[in-house]
């Protein structure tokens, strides 16, 4: 969707290292999430921010970490990547708090791999 | 934290009226209801929200009874490409999770 993007958009990485991916908006939305979506999972939050340096868990974030220094930016990292990892996370963002009167903007998706 | 009760599937066929209910019996008094569709290899795209009653969009209707244990998504006259998982939603920042949804298959 206009306003977010999502990068890289695939990326292939083997087991025990580093990933970082990137979610930028330009709606000055407050609010930016990242879910990861599996087969028989359907989307399960892992991070969400409320604000610059602001972040806190979701249902599924161990083994990730995210930061947010400034408000257009969330990135989302695997510090050490494990196949189990290996999914399509999509990056969200709301203007208000959570969905009241507004609704969530996805952006296109991140198909990770872990080989 | 609302979860929410959705049918897996659902079959229908072009021009036919869709009505896809969700069960939230744990509601809590200042959550939203909101509806999101998602296409293969796509983010969810948001449809429609309300609190109460009756809202109509361009696209669809939801219908939320009185005690708002459960709401309708209707998709009136639907057609191929309407062929989607449809979400529904309630909850606050940091507790919005998806459920499974429902695969909404249109056919010919």
């Amino acid at each position: 969707d206009a306003g977010i993007t999502q990068s890289p958009r695939h990326k292939v990485t083997e087991t025990g290292t580093p990933v970082t991916l990137r979610c930028h908006q330009t709606e000055n939305h407050r609010y930016m999430y990242w879910y990861r979506q599996d087969p028989g999972h359907g989307l399960r939050l892992i991070h969400y921010s409320y604000g610059v340096k602001d972040t806190d868990k979701g249902e599924v974030s161990d083994g990730y970490s995210v930061s947010r220094s400034k408000t257009e930016d969330f990135l989302l990292t695997l510090e050490s990547a494990t196949s189990s990892q290996t999914s399509v996370y999509f990056c969200a963002i709301s203007g208000g708090r959570g969905q009241t009167n507004y609704g969530y903007t996805f952006g296109s998706g991140t198909r990770l791999t872990v080989v | 934290l609302a979860k929410t009760t959705q049918p897996i599937s659902m079959d229908s066929y072009e021009g036919q009226e869709v009505n896809i209910t969700c069960s939230h019996n744990n509601i809590a008094t200042n959550d939203y209801i909101t509806w999101y569709q998602q296409f293969p290899s796509q983010g969810p795209r948001f449809i429609i929200q309300g609190y109460k009653t009756k809202v109509t969009n361009e696209v669809a209707s939801l219908f939320i009874p009185a005690d708002r244990k459960s709401s309708t998504l209707s998709l009136p006259r639907v057609s191929l490409s309407d062929t989607a998982v449809y979400y529904c939603l309630v909850g606050e920042v940091g507790d919005m999770r998806f459920g499974a949804g429902t695969r909404l298959t249109v056919k010919p």
